[in-house]
C-alpha cells in the first residue's frame, strides 16, 4: 500500500542540526512532490517546505530559509529534511506528507520526534 | 500569513450533525478552492477527510462534507459516531511564498 516510513525520533542539543528522513512506497516516487509539515507539542500544524522528487526543486516557507534543507535521493525512494541552528523552538514532531500543488497532503508518515534540549 | 481561524472547541452528542468553521481572507479561502479539512487522532498522523473544499477521498465516510461561502469554509459532520472525536485543521492553498496556511485546530468532542 502507499505509504511513507520517517526515522526515528531524535534528541539535539540547541545549535546542533538534525536530518529526517521519509522513505515512500507503493508508488512512483516522482510522481507526487514531498512536503514537511511540523507540530510542535500541543500545538497546530505549520508548512515548512516542499521538494519535487522528480526535479529537485525546492520552495520554503520564508520563516525556514537558509536553515532547512530538502534533498532526495530517487534511487531508494527517499527525501531528507535537515533543519541546522535549532532552538528549543523547534522541538516539535516533524511529517513528511505526499501532494500534488496546490492540492492537498493525501498520504502522512507516522512523524519524527525532534527534541531540542541541552 | 496568519492561521485560518476555527473554534477551538465543538461538541455534540451521538447521531447529531456538527459544523466546524475555518475563517481566512482573501488571499487565501476567498480566493482559491484548494481548501482541505484534515483529522487528528491524540498522537496520531492527521488524515486528510475533504480536499478542494467539497472532494471526499476514497475510504472516508460520507458523513463528512465540506462547503465554502466567501472566506470562510465549514467541515460538517452527520450522525456523529464517538470515534469523531478528535482534532481537526482546515488548510488552504495560500499562493506565492506562504505555500499553504493551517487552521488553528478544532477539538471535536462526543458528548
Amino acid at each position: 500500500q502507499v505509504q511513507l516510513v520517517q526515522s526515528g525520533a531524535e534528541v539535539r542539543e540547541p545549535g546542533a542540526s538534525v536530518k529526517v528522513s521519509c522513505k515512500a512506497s507503493g508508488y512512483t516516487f516522482t510522481d507526487y512532490y514531498l512536503h514537511w509539515v511540523r507540530q510542535a507539542p500541543g500545538q497546530g500544524l505549520e508548512w515548512m517546505a516542499w521538494i519535487s522528487p522528480d526535479t529537485g526543486g525546492t520552495d520554503y516557507a520564508q520563516k525556514f530559509r537558509g536553515r532547512v534543507t530538502l534533498t532526495r535521493d530517487t534511487s531508494i525512494s527517499t527525501a531528507y529534511m535537515e533543519l541546522g541552528r535549532l532552538g528549543s523552538d523547534d522541538t516539535a514532531v516533524y511529517y513528511c506528507a505526499r501532494g500534488k500543488p496546490p492540492d492537498a497532503f493525501d498520504i502522512w508518515g507516522q512523524g519524527t520526534m525532534v527534541t531540542v534540549s541541552s | 500569513q496568519s492561521a485560518l481561524t476555527q473554534p477551538a472547541s465543538v461538541s455534540g452528542s451521538p447521531g447529531q450533525t456538527i459544523t466546524i468553521s475555518c475563517t481566512g481572507t482573501s488571499s487565501d479561502v476567498g480566493t482559491y478552492n484548494f481548501v482541505s479539512w484534515y483529522q487528528q487522532h491524540p498522537g496520531k498522523a492527521p488524515k486528510l477527510m475533504i480536499n478542494e473544499v467539497i472532494k471526499r477521498p476514497s475510504g472516508v465516510s460520507n458523513r463528512f462534507s465540506g462547503s465554502k461561502s466567501g472566506n470562510t469554509a465549514s467541515l460538517t459532520i452527520s450522525g456523529l459516531q464517538a470515534e469523531d472525536e478528535a482534532d481537526y485543521f482546515c488548510c488552504s492553498y495560500a499562493g506565492g511564498n506562504t505555500f499553504v496556511v493551517f487552521g488553528t485546530g478544532t477539538k471535536v468532542t462526543v458528548l
